[in-house]
């Protein structure tokens, strides 16, 4: 079956660590993203890559980065200048152009201990 | 700037008992606008896609209608299954989707 595998579920963190949050597609979507949701808010766009080797800031880049070097995959990372990384983290993908909708994985919760 | 609100935050109803959900928005160029549920602990789940005023798109009990101001979820005579959080995003440019907070439903046996 297609999807948007996302792992791990749960991620825990260590203070001054950074972490990697993995996302893969195999629906041949050409645009991949990553939002934060926090309890009670909306999504909020960290980064977004509408084709290999090239990627966008959403509203909340600071603290990430990524990478994508290949269709299939966008990883996150989370620095440890991310200063309050607690909270569910969702990967999308989509068709480009307009009106295309996105299409989410089941996320990863990062906790830091 | 490109806003989304949602009204109510949380809505509860008794099974049957039918309802609308609100997503009001300002945008300077609306492009689209999207419609999820998402389940606790779960990703979105894509519902319906709106492209411009007048429109209506219906998928089982669900049914959703877009004005030039806001967009409502019509759910007719719901079960406890349709509970879940309800979100509304609009495309704004370069495919970017900017989400509203959300009405959790929950409807009762």
């Amino acid at each position: 079956d297609g999807g948007i595998t996302q792992s791990p579920k749960y991620l825990f963190r260590k203070e001054g660590q950074n972490v990697t949050l993995s996302c893969e597609q195999n629906l041949n979507h050409d645009a991949m993203y990553w939002y934060r949701q926090d309890p009670g808010q909306g999504l909020r766009l960290i980064y977004y890559s509408q084709i290999v080797n090239d990627f966008q800031k959403g509203d909340i880049a600071e603290g990430y980065s990524v990478s994508r070097e290949k269709k299939e995959s966008f990883p996150l990372t989370v620095t440890s200048a991310q200063k309050n990384p607690t909270a569910f983290y969702l990967c999308a993908s989509s068709f480009r152009g307009r009106n295309q909708p996105q299409h989410f994985g089941d996320g990863t919760r990062l906790s830091i201990l | 700037e490109d806003q989304v609100t949602q009204s109510p935050e949380a809505l509860r109803l008794q099974e049957g008992e039918s309802s609308s959900l609100n997503c009001s928005y300002t945008v300077s160029g609306l492009r689209g606008l999207f419609w999820y549920r998402q389940d606790p602990g779960k990703g979105p789940e894509f519902l319906f896609t709106l492209y411009s005023a007048g429109e209506e798109k219906e998928k089982e009990r669900l049914k959703a209608t877009l004005t030039k101001k806001e967009s409502f979820l019509h759910i007719t005579a719901p079960k406890p299954e349709d509970s879940a959080t309800y979100l509304c995003a609009l495309e704004t440019s370069g495919s970017r989707l900017t989400f509203g907070e959300g009405t959790q439903l929950t409807v009762n046996p």
